[in-house]
């Protein structure tokens, strides 16, 4: 079974700073990575994956992350975060073997003027 | 193309009693996925729809049950209501069994009183 750590619950940041919001995974097959941002009161919406290939993947938004197999790592970055970019962010791994989503606990992202 | 539609949208109920909710995927898309979202739990998989087959099951009760519809709508039933079911229900829908490319609805907020 796979699981997911998002190492910072909360990440308070200036508007127009960079940003990393780290996420570590635990597998033993190969899996698909994800990250998706949840806005108050909707659902999640999907910033990017890394199903293969090449290991920086750039999404929605300006964000992109970085796939690192050593470091079992996915980690999201934006260069620079604007005040619409607060929401809470959720790493997620799948396993194509058994199609099950597993999410992380979720980072806050708070971007402040 | 219209995006996932769950119904309704807030709910509330008295523990004891049994709740019925509703997704409508995107069209097109045959698999359908249900998620618990709770301050405490974080976000947690349900169960996966495929073709009217239960597919993949996660880790809750019997009272927690769903089904799927030849047109893939999907409803999921709760019964005998605890004061801990109460949360924020997703739905994803995706293409076909590949549930990688999900899309999320906004969610049926269920409190239990």
């Amino acid at each position: 079974a796979q699981s997911v750590t998002q190492l910072d619950s909360q990440v308070p940041v200036f508007e127009e700073a960079p940003v990393e919001l780290r996420c570590n995974y635990s597998s033993s097959v190969s899996v698909y990575l994800f990250w998706y941002v949840q806005y108050p009161n909707q659902g999640l919406q999907l910033l990017l994956k890394y199903l293969s290939g090449s290991t920086l993947v750039k999404g929605i938004n300006g964000f992109e992350a970085e796939f690192n197999k050593s470091q079992t790592s996915f980690h999201l970055r934006k260069p620079s975060v604007h005040i619409s970019d607060t929401a809470e962010y959720f790493c997620a791994v799948s396993d194509s073997n058994f199609n099950k989503f597993y999410f992380g606990s979720g980072t806050k992202l708070n971007v402040k003027p | 193309k219209a995006g996932v539609t769950q119904t309704p949208r807030y709910l509330i109920k008295t523990r004891g009693q049994q709740v019925t909710l509703s997704c409508s995927p995107i069209s097109g898309h045959r698999s359908v996925s249900w998620y618990q979202q709770t301050p405490g739990q974080g976000l947690q998989f349900l169960f996966e729809y495929f073709s009217e087959t239960q597919r993949n099951k996660g880790n809750f009760p019997g009272r927690f049950s769903g089904r799927q519809f030849s047109n893939s709508r999907s409803e999921m039933n709760v019964s005998t209501l605890e004061l801990g079911d109460s949360a924020l229900y997703l739905c994803a829908s995706s293409l076909d069994r590949a549930v990688y490319e999900q899309y999320f609805g906004p969610g049926t907020r269920l409190t239990v009183t």
